[in-house]
C-alpha cells in the first residue's frame, strides 16, 4: 500500500525567505510525485509534477529516492504563495490506473 | 472549456437518505475518479471509471456506487447516509493511465 506524509501541518514564513515543504511517500514500486495546491476560495489545482522537472512559479521539487521524498522549495517566498498544498502520489501503470494518494496538506502562510 | 464541473455545489441530507452527485469531466478526458475530502484532511480516494466500469476502489463501503456515462459524465451515488458522510466530495478528470489528475469545485454535503 502507498502512502504519503506531510509532517508539517503549518508552515510560516515572511516575505523573500526561502520555504521548504516536506513530503515523505512509501511505495514498493516507481511512483509518480505531484505537488497539488489549493489558494483560497478555488480549486485544488496540479502545481508540478516530478517527470516534469519542471519549475512553476518559482517552486521546484525533486524525487529523491533513496530517502524516498518529494519536498517542494521556493527561494523566496511572495505573499501569494499563501495556501494549503498537498503532495500526492500517482501509482499509473500497471492495473493501477493512476490513483492518487494524499498527504494531509501544509498550510503555508508568507507574510509581509 | 469550463473544467471539471459539479453539481450541486451545496447539499443538505438527513441521515438513512440517499444522494447522487454528478460530474462532468474536462473536455478530451476519458477517466473519472471521485475523492472524499473531510474536514482538515487530504481528499481520499473512494473509486474510479474508466469506459464506464468501475476500474480501481479505495477503501469506501458498498453504499457508496458509482456510474459513468457514455459522454464520460459520471455520478457518485450515497446510500443510508450516516453523520460521518459530511464531507467535500471531489471529482478529477484523467486520460486513462495518466496521474496528472483536474479537480473540479466539489461538493459539499452535509448530513444531519
Amino acid at each position: 500500500a502507498q502512502r504519503v506524509t506531510q509532517p508539517e501541518k503549518l508552515l510560516s514564513v515572511f516575505k523573500g525567505a526561502p520555504v521548504e515543504l516536506k513530503c515523505n511517500y512509501s511505495y514498493s514500486g516507481s511512483p509518480e510525485l505531484f505537488w497539488y495546491v489549493q489558494y483560497s476560495r478555488q480549486r485544488l489545482q496540479l502545481l508540478l509534477r516530478h517527470i516534469s522537472r519542471e519549475s512553476i512559479k518559482g517552486f521546484t521539487a525533486d524525487l529523491n529516492k533513496g530517502e524516498t521524498s518529494f519536498h517542494l522549495k521556493k527561494p523566496f517566498a511572495q505573499e501569494e504563495d499563501s495556501a494549503m498544498y498537498y503532495c500526492a502520489l500517482s501509482t499509473a501503470g500497471g492495473t493501477s490506473y493512476g490513483k492518487l494518494t494524499f498527504g494531509q496538506g501544509t498550510i503555508l502562510t508568507v507574510h509581509p | 472549456d469550463a473544467g471539471v464541473t459539479q453539481s450541486p455545489t451545496h447539499l443538505i441530507k438527513t441521515r438513512g437518505q440517499q444522494v447522487t452527485l454528478r460530474c462532468s469531466p474536462k473536455s478530451g478526458h476519458d477517466t473519472v475518479s471521485w475523492y472524499q475530502q473531510a474536514l482538515g484532511q487530504g481528499p481520499q480516494f473512494i473509486f474510479q471509471y474508466y469506459e464506464e466500469e468501475e476500474r480501481q476502489r479505495g477503501n469506501f463501503p458498498d453504499r457508496f456506487s458509482g456510474h459513468q456515462f457514455p459522454n464520460y459524465s459520471s455520478e457518485l451515488n450515497v446510500n443510508a447516509l450516516l453523520l460521518g458522510d459530511s464531507a467535500l466530495y471531489l471529482c478529477a478528470s484523467s486520460l486513462v493511465g495518466r496521474g496528472e489528475q483536474f479537480f473540479g469545485p466539489g461538493t459539499r454535503l452535509t448530513v444531519l
